[in-house]
C-alpha cells in the first residue's frame, strides 16, 4: 500500500466553483500533513500546512481527519490562477522524511 | 531569508555517462537536505536524505548516490546514466531541530533539474 494516495483527476471546474480534493495516508503515526501546488514543469511549493484543528488561508481550508486518516482540501471562488497539481504530504513518525501523493490535476475554465 | 540553488536546470546526458548535480542552501545552518525524483506523469521519489554532513541515507536501490561534503552542499551523482534515470531531480532542504518548525514550514525545493538521458 502506497504511503499517500490521491485521485489523480483531472478536475476540470468553472470560474467561481468550489472544488475539494481528498488525500488518505497509511501510516498513522504520521505527524506533519501539507499541501503542495505544482505547475507544470516546476518545483512544488508549499500552499499549507494542515493542522489538527482545521485551517483556513483565504479561499483554500485544509482538514484532518486522523480518525480516517485523510486530508482534505478544499477551494472556494476558483480562480484561472488555481489551476496545478496539487500534492498531498505527509511525514513518518520519526525522522524527517516526507512522502508526497502523485498529485491531483486541477483546470479551472473560464 | 534562506535560499536554495540547484543547477543545471536542464541536463541531456548519453546512456553510460556519468552525471553530477549540486544544490546548496543559503541563509540557514544544519538544514536537512533532500533529493527527489519525479519521473514523467509520476509521482515524487524520495532517493536520498542527509541530516548532517557525511550522513546519508538512501531510500531506494539503485545506480545513484549522494553526498554531503558540507553542512548547505548536496551532490547527486552516477558513475554511469542509464535510460529509466531521465526525470525532474529535486533538491530540497527542510528545519532541524523541533517538530514544530517542521509542521510549519514542511519543505522547500529548489528549481529542479530536468534530466534526460539518450
Amino acid at each position: 500500500r502506497k504511503e499517500v494516495e490521491q485521485d489523480p483527476g483531472p478536475f476540470n471546474v468553472p470560474e467561481g466553483a468550489t472544488v475539494a480534493f481528498n488525500c488518505t495516508y497509511s501510516n498513522s503515526a504520521s505527524q506533519s500533513f501539507f499541501w503542495y501546488r505544482q505547475d507544470c514543469r516546476k518545483e512544488p511549493k508549499l500552499l499549507m500546512s494542515v493542522y489538527s484543528s482545521g485551517n483556513e488561508d483565504g479561499r483554500f481550508t485544509a482538514q484532518l481527519n486522523r480518525a480516517s486518516q485523510y486530508i482534505s482540501l478544499l477551494i472556494r471562488d476558483s480562480k484561472l490562477s488555481d489551476s496545478a497539481t496539487y500534492l498531498c504530504v505527509v511525514n513518518k513518525r520519526t525522522g524527517n522524511q516526507f512522502y508526497f501523493g502523485t498529485g491531483t490535476s486541477l483546470t479551472v475554465i473560464p | 531569508s534562506q535560499t536554495i540553488h540547484q543547477w543545471p536546470a536542464t541536463l541531456v546526458q548519453p546512456v553510460g555517462s556519468p552525471l553530477s548535480l549540486e544544490c546548496t542552501v543559503e541563509g540557514t545552518s544544519n538544514p536537512n537536505l533532500y533529493w527527489y525524483r519525479q519521473a514523467a506523469g509520476r509521482g515524487l521519489q524520495l532517493l536520498f536524505y542527509s541530516v548532517g554532513i557525511g550522513q546519508i541515507s538512501s531510500e531506494v536501490p539503485q545506480n545513484l548516490s549522494a553526498s554531503r561534503p558540507q553542512d548547505r552542499q548536496f551532490i547527486l551523482s552516477s558513475k554511469k546514466l542509464l535510460l529509466s534515470d531521465s526525470g525532474f531531480y529535486l533538491c530540497a532542504w527542510s528545519w532541524t531541530g523541533s517538530h514544530l518548525s517542521l509542521a510549519n514550514y514542511g519543505y522547500t525545493f529548489g528549481s529542479g533539474t530536468r534530466l534526460t538521458v539518450v
